[in-house]
């Protein structure tokens, strides 16, 4: 069981540039979803999805795409990469918690991609 | 104001002491509570949850305060390897999703 996998660990791109952050799961979770964490924020939802085909934005969707097409892969892009995306990517799995939605008890996170945007 | 709030820290703490931090937050609808553990340069995993009596995990105590909206972590015979920063985490349902919010975390270092 690899958990929740992140890749690639580390990234550079310039202003403007597109790219793809890959995450994928082998636990059958239903729920991923992505934060980014930045100095002195906390973790901050960018979109979530609640099962295969299914999406939604989270607290700081804008400049980001995801989408769902297996319950294993949940891919972020970054549609033109800006310095305030500079920030270290979190991808996290969930099954759902005794409420039925996404519970910080039922979630685990990947190791995370650093991402820098010159 | 935040909706979670907690002392960054740093706390320098002897090994062997014992350390408090507390972590508050602001909507009275919050229902469920949780700790979270993050290593430098390393993803967070959960500690523990926080249950309205409290609960301990060997030397982890962690206790709510639903009238002042806070939350409590304890760490008795504090040892290196606890250094890390410590996350609190709430939960409340949001229009019929969950919504987690993060603290910004505590930093603690344990000093031999």
């Amino acid at each position: 069981n690899a958990g929740v996998t992140q890749t690639p660990k580390f990234q550079v791109l310039k202003t403007g540039q597109s790219m793809t952050l890959q995450c994928a799961q082998d636990m059958n979770h239903e729920y991923m979803s992505w934060y980014r964490q930045d100095p002195g924020m906390g973790l901050r939802l960018i979109h979530y999805s609640v099962g295969a085909g299914i999406t939604d934005q989270g607290e700081v969707p804008n400049g980001y795409n995801v989408s769902r097409s297996t319950t294993e892969d949940f891919p972020l892009r970054l549609l033109s990469a800006a310095p305030s995306q500079t920030s270290v990517y979190f991808c996290a799995s969930s099954y759902p918690g005794l409420a039925g939605g996404i519970s910080a008890d039922t979630q685990y996170f990947g190791p995370g991609t650093r991402l820098t945007v010159l | 104001r935040k909706e979670v709030e907690q002392d960054p820290g740093p706390f320098n703490v002897p090994e062997g002491a014992t350390v408090a931090f507390n972590c508050t937050y602001s909507n009275s609808a919050s229902q469920s509570f949780f700790w979270y553990r993050q290593d430098c340069r390393k993803e967070p995993k959960l500690l523990m949850s926080v249950y309205s009596s409290g609960n301990e995990d060997g030397r982890f105590t962690a206790q709510l305060n639903r009238a002042s909206q806070y939350i409590s972590l304890l760490i008795r015979d504090s040892k290196l390897s606890d250094s890390a920063t410590y996350l609190c985490v709430v939960n409340k349902a949001d229009f019929g999703n969950e919504k987690l919010t993060f603290g910004t975390g505590t930093r603690l270092t344990i000093i031999p």
